[in-house]
């Protein structure tokens, strides 16, 4: 059974950058046809696509965040990373890595549990 | 960015009652949308892909349909654990976009 598990800060200051990284395990992070994500929710509200990658190291990112966002994979690990810079209070959010089926914005079958990161000084 | 809206943000209905909620898309995704439900502290869970396939192994109550700018999603039969938050979601385009949600709980 694949599982995704996030880990990294849980707290970070403003203006400093957001690190996590979502570790697979029970697959291989190299199978074709899916693509690697994260997902953001801050509290009480709703979701929120950050970017996606594919094993092979394409990347796509929400224009909203694409100046901010770096996203990349680490095969040897079967680990993918999340960087976001300069983050504000704003960025308050449950952070989600997942899988997504056929294409960087496609079913999400499966999920990580979610990490709550706060941007506060 | 296509936006997508939901109705109702929030419905109560009781225990057997027939529940839908509806999506609509600014533009034509074909049938590249999505239904999750999320209950609190816990990550979405795919219910429905590309509109009306029902994911494995969950209940057949769970159903749905539409095309282009309009899709409905349907519980046939409402059952003390479908209270969650509904969400649809597209992916003709990225950004892959979220509705806001639509809370359902128990009269």
């Amino acid at each position: 059974q694949l599982q995704l598990q996030e880990s990294g800060p849980g707290l970070v200051k403003p203006s400093e950058t957001l690190s996590l990284t979502c570790t697979v395990s029970g697959g291989s992070i190299s199978s074709s046809s899916y693509y690697w994500g994260w997902i953001r929710q801050p509290p009480g509200k709703g979701l929120e696509w950050i970017g996606s990658i594919y094993y092979s190291g394409s990347t796509y990112y929400n224009p909203s965040l694409k100046s901010r966002v770096t996203i990349s994979v680490d095969t040897s690990k079967n680990q993918f990373s999340l960087k976001l810079s300069s983050v504000t209070a704003a960025d308050t959010a449950v952070y989600y890595c997942a899988r997504q089926f056929r294409d960087a914005g496609g079913p999400t079958r499966y999920w990580g549990q979610g990490t709550l990161v706060t941007v506060s000084s | 960015d296509i936006q997508m809206t939901q109705s109702p943000s929030s419905l109560s209905a009781s225990v057997g009652d027939r529940v839908t909620i509806t999506c609509q898309a600014s533009q034509d995704i074909s049938n590249y949308l999505n239904w999750y439900q999320q209950k609190p502290g816990k990550a979405p869970k795919l219910l429905i892909y590309d509109a009306s396939n029902l994911e494995t192994g969950v209940p057949s109550r769970f159903s749905g349909s539409g095309s282009g700018t309009d899709f409905t999603f349907t519980i046939s039969s409402l059952q003390p654990e479908d209270i969650a938050t509904y969400y649809c979601q597209q992916y003709d385009n990225l950004p892959q976009t979220f509705g806001p949600g639509t809370k359902v709980d128990i009269k």
